[in-house]
């Protein structure tokens, strides 16, 4: 099993720019959510989702969508890139009890000029 | 919001000695958790403790949870260049599946 693949590893975007991170993962896991990472800072929840068609913001949404449109998938959406995004994003997942032992990918490091 | 904070901030021991990290937080939780994360990796999942339970064991880590005083602490033992990393609590008070990370905690191992 590969776990939870990130793709791309490193992101260097303009501001204005659009893109989208990859997450997918392998295990069956009915919750994802995507984090990001700051210097100093404690992770910092984006969006999740407890399963196919079903998504909700976290503690930092706005310039960020997602959706899941199947259980493997969670792709985040960076609509219009800002320096203020610039961060190490994590995607994570986990089986029932939701949230307990969630299992990360090795993150996508994203640059804003 | 930050829920949990790790202190210190930053450890610096030798090889074979105890390192003792420990984790505040400011509301009632249903559980709390530690992970590791290596320079430029993902975390990976340590220990979950409950709001039940006092003291929990895994190989050379040992996590204590004091509800009265909102904190807890996580012992490694015995340790080993390859515990060189940053450790985060994650509390869990119920609130929508979110959890609430601290800042970290940076262990170095010193050979």
């Amino acid at each position: 099993n590969a776990g939870v693949t990130q793709t791309p590893k490193f992101q260097v975007l303009k501001t204005g720019q659009s893109m989208t991170l990859q997450c997918a993962q392998d295990m069956n896991h009915e919750y994802m959510s995507w984090y990001r990472q700051d210097p100093g800072m404690g992770l910092r929840l984006i969006h999740y989702s407890v399963g196919a068609g079903i998504t909700d913001q976290g503690e930092v949404p706005n310039g960020y969508n997602v959706s899941r449109s199947t259980t493997e998938d969670f792709p985040l959406r960076l609509l219009s890139a800002a320096p203020s995004q610039t961060s190490v994003y994590f995607c994570a997942s986990s089986s029932p009890p939701i949230g307990e032992k969630l299992f990360f990918g090795s993150g996508t490091q994203l640059s804003v000029l | 919001s930050q829920q949990g904070e790790e202190d210190p901030q930053a450890l610096s021991i030798q090889e074979g000695e105890n390192a003792t990290m420990n984790c505040s937080y400011k509301t009632s939780i249903n559980n709390l958790q530690w992970y590791r994360q290596n320079s430029g990796r993902g975390l990976v999942h340590l220990i979950l403790i409950r709001s039940n339970e006092r003291e929990k064991h895994s190989g050379r880590l040992r996590v204590t949870l004091d509800t009265s005083k909102k904190s807890s602490s996580l012992l490694i033992t015995a340790s080993r260049a390859a515990d060189t990393a940053s450790y985060f609590c994650a509390t869990d008070a119920g609130s929508n599946y979110q959890l609430i990370w601290g800042a970290g905690t940076k262990l170095i191992i010193k050979p």
